[in-house]
């Protein structure tokens, strides 16, 4: 059975790096036409997608925050990474990773989410 | 990239049937069949329901049906039940490997 579970530090500096980790289990993450992405949701609001990457490194962002974000894939370690820089109080979120089954695709595994909180 | 929008809210009465809407633009909804739909309860990860604009991942309820036509994209709940309150959120492709969500509909059965 597939799981992802998503993990990282639970507070995060103002004008400082978040950075998040996605474990894969039960599959690998070099599966062919498969993606892997980020999705957040802010307390009480709706959600955002951030980003996806192939295991190959095809990386793609959301335009409003790709000058901050970074996807990285560790096929050695069936892991995938978000790197948000210079966050605000406004990334504050729930962070989600998830399966995409082909390019363009559903979200259809979802980890259970980590929480992160951007507070002095 | 702007949301797709989605009502706010839509209630019903067990046993009745609703139907959210999702409005796009000819840039994703209008342009790809890769709509996908997700149901979300407090503190829980949103659950894959429709993708594909009409077609339901195994183990997804057959209540749950999908349609498009043109900039907007549906869901409708057959037969509404307690368990489908719960937050639901539309998704589209908008092209060069992007997704946009919309701002989600909380339903409420009466």
């Amino acid at each position: 059975q597939l799981q992802l579970q998503e993990s990282g530090p639970g507070r995060v500096k103002p004008s400082e790096t978040l950075s998040l980790t996605c474990t894969v289990s039960g599959g690998s993450i070099t599966i062919a036409s498969y993606y892997w992405g980020w999705i957040r949701q802010p307390p009480g609001k709706g959600l955002e997608w951030i980003g996806s990457i192939f295991y190959r490194g095809n990386s793609f962002y959301n335009p409003s925050l790709k000058s901050r974000v970074t996807i990285s894939v560790h096929t050695s370690k069936n892991q995938i990474s978000l790197r948000l820089n210079s966050v605000t109080a406004a990334d504050t979120a729930m962070y989600f990773c998830a399966r995409i089954p082909k390019p363009g695709g559903q979200n259809d595994f979802w980890g259970q989410g980590t929480l992160v909180t951007v507070s002095s | 990239q702007s949301a797709l929008t989605q009502p706010a809210s839509v209630s019903g009465s067990p046993g009745q049937s609703i139907t959210i809407s999702c409005t796009g633009t000819s840039s994703d909804i209008g342009t790809y069949s890769l709509v996908s739909w997700y149901q979300q309860h407090p503190g829980k990860a949103p659950k894959l329901i429709i993708y594909e604009v009409a077609k339901r991942p195994s183990g997804a309820s057959n209540r749950f049906s999908g349609s498009k036509s043109a900039n907007t994209a549906s869901l409708t709940i057959s037969g509404l039940q307690t368990e489908d309150e719960a937050d639901y959120y539309c998704c589209s492709y908008a092209g060069s490997n992007t997704q946009i969500f919309g701002g989600g509909t909380k339903v409420t059965v009466l």
